[in-house]
């Protein structure tokens, strides 16, 4: 397997436009992750999937911020709309459970929103 | 909520010595993790510890985990520039199971 593949690896945005991150998480994983990291706040979990359903969105910082993941093999984290403060790395990962087993992480989506 | 520090958040050693962080969690935890992130790259797991004073070796690298389930350390002995880099530990959260990240660890190997 390919790992985890998130795109698109940068993504530079003006304030106020919609930003689409893209996560394929490894196949056979029923758990994915969104994480993002700042210097600030270091790793924040965002929101958690099981089986594509959404368990867990408390780490979900605004209304502006909404996740999907219409199938097993494909989500999104958007943002709409972008404000510089969202500027981040976003990292996507799977896992085969959601305890006692290790995350595999996404090589992660660097967001500057000017 | 269940909060995960660190400690030091930042180190700088000379290439050759030992290097050790210290994890400390506000709750008691059933295991906890260990990743690596070398600058610019993302977190890959290195370790999960789950009983009480277990101690785990990895080449030059010492993981245990507290008597209490509370804490953690990762000693690095001999340190290479290879091994530059963020060390996180990671505890499941007891209501929800999804692991909360400590801190950081940021490693600097002077060499």
């Amino acid at each position: 397997d390919a790992g985890v593949i998130q795109s698109p690896r940068h993504e530079v945005t003006e304030m106020g436009q919609e930003v689409t991150l893209r996560c394929k998480p490894i196949s056979g994983h029923d758990y994915l992750f969104w994480y993002r990291q700042t210097m600030m706040r270091g790793l924040e979990l965002l929101i958690y999937f099981n089986n594509n359903v959404p368990i867990d969105d408390s780490g979900m910082p605004e209304d502006r911020f909404s996740a999907k993941m219409p199938n097993a093999s494909f989500s999104t984290l958007k943002i709409q709309p972008s404000e510089p403060r969202d500027s981040a790395v976003y990292f996507c990962a799977s896992s085969e459970g959601i305890l006692n087993t290790e995350a595999f992480f996404g090589q992660g989506t660097r967001l500057t929103v000017v | 909520g269940q909060q995960v520090m660190q400690i030091p958040q930042y180190q700088h050693v000379q290439e050759g010595e030992d290097f050790t962080t210290y994890c400390n969690s506000s709750t008691t935890l059933s295991n906890i993790q260990w990743y690596k992130q070398r600058p610019g790259g993302h977190p890959v797991f290195l370790i999960q510890l789950v009983k009480s004073g277990e101690v785990k070796k990895q080449k030059r690298l010492t993981f245990q985990f507290g008597e209490a389930k509370k804490n953690s350390s990762l000693h690095i002995t001999a340190t290479q520039t290879t091994d530059v880099g963020t060390y996180f530990c990671a505890g499941p959260d007891s209501g929800t199971y999804k692991y909360i990240f400590g801190t950081g660890t940021r490693l600097k190997v002077l060499a």
